[in-house]
């Protein structure tokens, strides 16, 4: 099994922060990687999509990156509505998500 | 617009049943792959199972193995979940998912229902 460890697993920040989120899968899994942000009590909304394609709708200061075994998710100026927890899943065998990250205000 | 509606969730015995149900609408169901997801309280998401638009493959996770069954209705734009000797561990909000690609089974999740409460206690 795919294990994916997300870091950091908190992030505290301002608004107009860049922030990175890292995301590393046990093994390779080419470019076959998907962000979601989870507000509290609302479902996850997918963000990007394998690896640095961006959704429809969602704005342009998300971005991903990366492939193989090192992925990473920026958002270039943080926002209010950005503060949230963020989640990495691979599917490049089955599924499996990583154990999250959590944005919040600094 | 897509729309995933889920329903089914409820308080349940250790050792007992449960079937979610999920109505599918917005879209052309029998083309794509169906998934679902938990979250237990206060954790992370944990892919549960996934099942081709044909109904023909199924995936599981170990976690729920010979436990859960997934099945769907193609007729009635429907995804179930047969969810059999439920333990604590399977205490979660329960998210039905749409695949985001026609011509893969494997592929990212591009819609989510605002899931159902699945609460294992006596």
């Amino acid at each position: 099994d795919i294990q994916m460890t997300q870091s950091p697993s908190t992030l505290s920040a301002s608004v107009g922060d860049r922030v990175t989120i890292a995301c590393r899968p046990s093994q390779s899994i080419s470019n076959w990687l998907a962000w979601y942000q989870q507000n509290p009590g609302k479902a996850p909304k997918l963000l990007i999509y394998k690896a640095s394609i961006l959704e429809s709708g969602v704005p342009s200061r998300f971005s991903g990156s990366g492939s193989g075994t090192e992925f990473t998710l920026t958002i270039s100026s943080l926002q209010p509505d950005d503060f949230a927890t963020y989640y990495c899943q691979q599917y490049n065998s089955m599924w499996t998500f990583g154990q999250g990250t959590k944005v919040e205000i600094k | 617009e897509v729309q995933l509606l889920e329903s089914g969730g409820d308080l349940v015995q250790p050792g007992g049943s449960l079937r979610l149900s999920c109505a599918a609408s917005g879209f052309s169901f029998s083309r794509y792959a169906m998934s679902w997801v938990r979250q237990a309280p206060g954790k992370g998401l944990e892919w549960v199972s996934t099942i081709s638009g044909g109904g023909d493959r199924t995936f599981y996770a170990d976690s729920v193995k010979g436990r859960y069954t997934i099945s769907r209705d193609n007729s009635k734009n429907t995804l179930f979940l047969q969810m059999n000797s439920l333990g604590a561990d399977d205490t979660s909000v329960y998210y039905c998912a749409k695949v985001g690609d026609t011509a893969m089974v494997i592929a990212h999740f591009d819609n989510w229902g605002l899931g159902t409460l699945v609460t294992v206690s006596s």
